[in-house]
């Protein structure tokens, strides 16, 4: 497996709490992303990085905020969780996709909002 | 709404068959990715495709990508049941500092 490591890997928290998920790699690879997996969905991009401090949002960044301070951290926050924000969280990483290179996955956070 | 849409959503075979499955995006594209996804797992790559392809070969796998239909098609031959599993296509897009964007996937079934 590539060196990503998502933590916490399961989470409950109640509607209202901040909640913060980490995904810290090893490869030192450009791009870093963060999807949300939903039945009947697949995965919808919530927020990616291209570099240090360089993020942009995806289809689904509402209620989302990221932080890239290093290389290897791409933290992804939910500043006031909702029970609409109840699904699994992955990261993933890319050298770089636009020089048609593939991106590894982490193993996902479960985040349950009560 | 979504980059990528598969078709179709679920797919039933039995060991030894093929399975095809199809991706339709709406925008340009550098390449378009496929993976698999086991249940309960990250997902994992299985093949990229540059925009200047048309057909690309690994294994029992075979994808093609045609950008004037904005489609491509995951060829699996002769399934096994190891191949259960959902399949995604992932669209990177030309306008984008590497947005990937992925469809609702694909699950297949082969049985025994």
């Amino acid at each position: 497996d590539a060196g990503i490591t998502q933590s916490p890997r399961h989470k409950v928290t109640e509607t209202g709490t901040p909640v913060t998920l980490r995904c810290h790699q090893t490869e030192n690879h450009r791009y870093m992303y963060w999807y949300r997996q939903d039945p009947g969905h697949g995965l919808r991009l919530i927020h990616y990085s291209y570099g240090v401090k360089d993020t942009d949002k995806g289809e689904v960044s509402d209620g989302y905020s990221v932080s890239r301070s290093k290389t290897e951290d791409f933290l992804l926050t939910l500043e006031s969780a909702t029970s609409s924000q109840t699904s699994v969280y992955f990261c993933a990483i890319s050298e770089s996709v636009r020089a048609n290179t593939e991106a590894f996955f982490g193993q996902g956070t479960r985040l349950t909002v009560v | 709404s979504q980059q990528g849409e598969e078709d179709p959503q679920a797919l039933s075979i039995q060991e030894g068959e093929n399975a095809t499955m199809n991706c339709s995006y709406k925008t340009s594209i550098n390449n378009l990715q496929w993976y698999r996804q086991n249940s309960g797992r990250g997902l994992v790559h299985l093949i990229l495709i540059r925009s200047n392809e048309r057909e690309k070969h690994s294994g029992r796998l075979r994808v093609t990508l045609d950008t004037s239909k904005k489609s491509s098609s995951l060829l699996i031959t002769a399934s096994r049941a190891a191949d259960t599993a959902s399949y995604f296509c992932a669209t990177c897009l030309t306008d984008s500092w590497g947005k990937l964007q992925f469809g609702a996937g694909t699950q297949v079934v082969v049985t025994p």
